[in-house]
């Protein structure tokens, strides 16, 4: 069965300093897609970041970038010069494979809630 | 932008009535999805739909029912509240296509609690 681990429920990190927020997924499905969302404490889900896994490089937007290890089926989040509104939850989650093909529903992971200290 | 909007942030309802919480969303998309969010189960799918009137149970469908009668708008259905049913709810839209980048789009959730 599918599945998305997130083994960190909370972390701190420092104002500018760079952060990894892990992320191992399970399938036997050799097409998938992962994808990364930002929870604020208002509640709204904003897309960060996505990684096919037929892509050739690792994704990066921005600040965000992901650390694609496909033979360890992991796709740590890393976001770089971490700011105070980087304060949040986190969410892996990962497209789902269905009968004939993927779906569009995506596997959650439980999240990471990340606090940066001033 | 796409912009996905639930009816209501917060919402206190009695256990036995039946709840409405409703979707819209502006971007033609044909998927709609509802979740729940609860502490430390992250967001689990209870119905989605790939197209007016077609819907398919998720991974916690007991309990809930949906409707969409219009493309853009996707109802979540509480038959009978119950306190369990107490959660943060989330509902999110995206393209149609399979294997492809896109992502879902979700509203701003709604808090219900049944009291």
């Amino acid at each position: 069965a599918q599945k998305i681990t997130q083994t960190q429920p909370g972390m701190f990190v420092q104002e500018k300093e760079a952060v990894t927020l892990d992320c191992t997924y399970d399938t036997s499905d050799p097409s998938y897609g992962l994808f990364w969302y930002k929870q604020p404490s208002s509640g709204e889900m904003i897309f960060l970041i996505y990684q096919g896994s037929y892509d050739q490089q690792n994704a990066t937007e921005g600040r965000y970038s992901l650390n694609f290890q496909k033979a360890r089926k992991s796709a740590n989040l890393v976001i770089s010069a971490s700011q105070l509104g980087d304060s949040a939850m986190y969410f892996c989650a990962m497209r789902e494979a269905g009968y004939g093909g993927a779906t569009n529903k995506l596997i959650f992971g439980t999240g990471t809630l990340l606090a940066v200290q001033p | 932008d796409v912009k996905v909007t639930q009816s209501s942030r917060y919402l206190v309802k009695r256990t036995g009535e039946k709840v409405f919480l409703e979707c819209v969303q502006d971007m033609d998309h044909e998927n709609m999805f509802w979740y729940r969010q609860d502490p430390g189960l992250g967001l689990r799918l209870i119905y989605f739909s790939y197209d007016v009137k077609m819907k398919e149970k998720g991974d916690i469908p007991e309990g809930y029912s949906v409707s969409r009668e219009k493309k853009e708008r996707f109802s979540l259905i509480l038959e009978s509240a119950s306190t369990n049913q107490t959660s943060m709810y989330l509902c999110a839209s995206s393209h149609g296509a399979t294997n492809s980048n896109q992502p879902q789009h979700f509203g701003d959730g709604t808090r219900l609690s049944i009291l």
